[in-house]
């Protein structure tokens, strides 16, 4: 069975302060893919980023990176010079390659303050 | 814009009411997922078709709850008797199973009174 934990539940920042948002997963499969999604008040989510298993390579997307640990089953996301903007649940999530249904996390909820 | 949609984009019922949701996504994405998320939860998967086939249900789907997609295009997810348990959003995700990209709609918001 897979699962994700996102162990923080809520965190409050001050704008253009660094936020990192942790996520462990457990799965028993090779193949795998982790997705980051950002669900802002609206309640719509929103698509940042998909990672292969295979791909172990950090990526950076403007203000967002990602960091890809299987040594310790992370897969890490920080918001670099936080703004207001950002202010949004955000989930982690994994699907296996089988059926690619995604398994969430609880979700973090990120308050930036001006 | 995902470019998926649903509708309603919210629903209220009564108790014991019937309720339909509809989900179009992305014309050439095969795959169809349905997810439900309760507040303060991450969403929870339920179904999914590939082209017309349902290949799996998860246990939350009760037998009130039933869903298609016929001709592999839109999908319909049917709650029958509702529950106050049901109110939840309701999620689609379209789904490339070439590259695994999921997109979700808006969601459909039920609230069962």
């Amino acid at each position: 069975a897979q699962k994700v934990t996102q162990a923080q539940t809520e965190i409050s920042v001050v704008e253009k302060e660094d936020v990192t948002l942790d996520c462990v997963y457990e799965t028993r499969d090779t193949t795998y893919y982790l997705f980051w999604y950002k669900q802002p008040p609206s309640g719509e989510l929103v698509f940042l980023i998909r990672r292969n298993s295979f791909d172990e390579q950090n990526e950076i997307s403007g203000r967002y990176s990602w960091n890809f640990q299987k040594s310790t089953s992370s897969f890490n996301f920080t918001i670099t010079a936080s703004q207001v903007v950002d202010s949004a649940v955000y989930f982690c999530a994994l699907s296996e390659a089988r059926d690619y249904k995604l398994s969430f996390g609880a979700g973090t909820t990120v308050t930036v303050r001006a | 814009d995902t470019g998926v949609s649903q509708d309603p984009r919210h629903k209220i019922t009564k108790r014991g009411q019937n309720v339909t949701f509809r989900c179009d996504p992305i014309s050439e994405h095969n795959r169809l997922y349905w997810y439900r998320q309760t507040l303060g939860q991450g969403p929870e998967f339920l179904t999914y078709f590939q082209n017309e086939a349902q290949l799996e249900k998860s246990r939350l789907l009760s037998d009130r709850f039933s869903a298609e997609r016929p001709k592999g295009s839109f999908s319909t997810l049917e709650i029958q008797r509702t529950e106050q348990g049901d109110s939840a959003m309701y999620l689609c995700a379209s789904v490339n199973s070439l590259r695994n990209e999921q997109y979700f709609g808006p969601g459909t918001r039920l609230t069962v009174t």
